[in-house]
């Protein structure tokens, strides 16, 4: 299995919705970051949750994290069509290396 | 913020050749580079950690000798796909930080082409 599973796969929703994606994981971290990527192009860092936060904020961007379920949720409120791109959750352990996910695709419609 | 440049954005090239990526930081001196791959709608695979000065960490699987990465200066990192066939064919994207606990800073990609 892999660390870091995100579901679901694929979100189409009405803009101004929220937008929820959860990233799961198997081994110990010690942070949770979460990324952007539109179609083609490289990755923006959206947001990093170290293991010792629960819940971090960035605009419309909420994630939590719960290290006993071993889980992370990212929520995107008053969402809007230039949102529409992939999201990945990526964790990193210890040895600095950073594991992605294989990412939520979002669609957010006019 | 910082940036990280990458060179070429899209190559094509013949079976047999080899293919030199380029990755730069711009603005900062970066410790680490870290050089991905992803295919279509996939997830981004970790290839190899590259440390200035030092060789480069492979991940399982991936084939030192046929992706050779140098990291010579503290704002340049070099992935060589070395007689490339159509099957390394994919969307190559470095990333680049200056510290431990420092997020990433990724360039925007290299899409190769081997035909």
């Amino acid at each position: 299995s892999q660390q870091g599973e995100e579901d679901p796969q694929a979100l189409s929703i009405q803009e101004g919705e929220n937008a929820t994606m959860n990233c799961s994981y198997k081994t110990s971290i010690n942070n949770l970051q979460w990324y952007r990527q539109n179609s083609g192009r490289g990755l923006v860092h959206l947001i990093l949750i170290r293991s010792n936060e629960r819940e971090k904020h960035s605009g419309r961007l909420r994630v939590t994290l719960d290290t006993s379920k071993k889980s992370s949720s990212l929520l995107i409120t008053a969402s809007r069509a230039a949102d529409t791109a992939s999201y990945f959750c990526a964790t990193e352990t210890s040895g600095s290396r950073l594991t992605f996910g294989e990412g939520t695709q979002l669609t957010v419609n006019p | 913020g910082a940036v990280v440049s990458q060179h070429p954005s899209w190559v094509i090239c013949k079976s047999g050749t080899s293919v030199k990526i380029e990755c730069r930081s711009l603005d900062f001196q970066a410790t680490t580079m870290f050089w991905y791959r992803q295919f279509p709608k996939q997830s981004l695979m970790l290839m190899a950690t590259s440390n200035e000065g030092s060789k480069a960490t492979y991940e399982q699987g991936v084939e030192k000798d046929k992706f050779l990465i140098n990291h010579a200066s503290l704002t340049l990192s070099t992935l060589t796909v070395t007689s490339a066939h159509p099957e390394d064919s994919s969307f190559y994207i470095c990333s680049a930080r200056r510290d431990r606990n420092e997020k990433l800073f990724f360039g925007s990609g290299t899409q190769l082409s081997v035909l």
